[in-house]
């Protein structure tokens, strides 16, 4: 069963600290791994996007890994700033749908406190 | 900013009413997705649509119906609200091309008295 998998569920941060976000799957074939901000009340918006060959990837403060070995991928925020508060979404693309289907996980609340 | 759209962005009625969520893209897709999310759970996928005229039940059983008229419009429509159908309802477009980014509209969250 195709399954994404975060932890924490949810995370409390000073302002100006370093926070990770955890995230497993199993989704297979594996076709990319998205990690997504949503703010409350809003849609989801795309961070990061990582292939399989790829290890690492950054978007300012936000870097993303991933193992593909594993099945492994993490969120590192640096720096964190109060906008940061949000629910961070791991999504999984499988490479067999052409419906472009997409595993979501749960989600890690994440509050950024001044 | 993705340029897709969803009214109304709150929605509070009573039990037995018939309503209708707005959802349009000026993105062009072909693929567009309704998404149910209750709090502190994962995204789940209602309806979908490969172009127009093509509508398709997703993953979660769901009592609404769509239509696909139009490639920028896929409305989603409940004929008798109930409580349950409670929660947020998010719509989504897809771009061509194998890395299946979807694009988010801003959510419309639904209360049914």
């Amino acid at each position: 069963k195709n399954q994404v998998e975060q932890s924490p569920q949810s995370l409390i941060i000073l302002e100006g600290k370093n926070c990770t976000l955890q995230c497993n799957y199993t989704v297979s074939p594996f076709s990319n791994l998205r990690w997504y901000k949503q703010d409350t009340g809003r849609g989801p918006v795309s961070l990061t996007i990582m292939t399989f060959s790829e290890n690492t990837k950054s978007n300012g403060r936000y870097t993303a890994t991933l193992d593909a070995d594993t099945k492994q991928s993490s969120l590192h925020i640096t720096a964190s700033q109060l906008s940061d508060s949000a629910s961070y979404i791991c999504v999984v693309s499988d490479r067999g749908s052409t419906l472009g289907r997409l595993y979501f996980g749960r989600g890690t609340q994440l509050t950024v406190w001044p | 900013e993705a340029d897709i759209y969803q009214t109304p962005r709150y929605l509070v009625i009573g039990t037995g009413k018939k309503i209708t969520l707005e959802c349009s893209q000026t993105m062009g897709h072909d693929k567009m997705y309704w998404y149910q999310q209750d709090p502190g759970m994962e995204l789940h996928l209602i309806h979908y649509s490969y172009g127009v005229n093509s509508t398709e039940k997703g993953d979660l059983s769901s009592e609404s119906t769509v239509s696909r008229i139009r490639t920028e419009h896929f409305p989603l429509t409940l004929e008798s609200a109930r409580p349950s159908h409670t929660s947020q309802y998010l719509c989504a477009s897809g771009r061509p091309g194998r890395d299946n980014e979807q694009f988010f509209g801003p959510g419309t969250r639904l209360t049914v008295l």
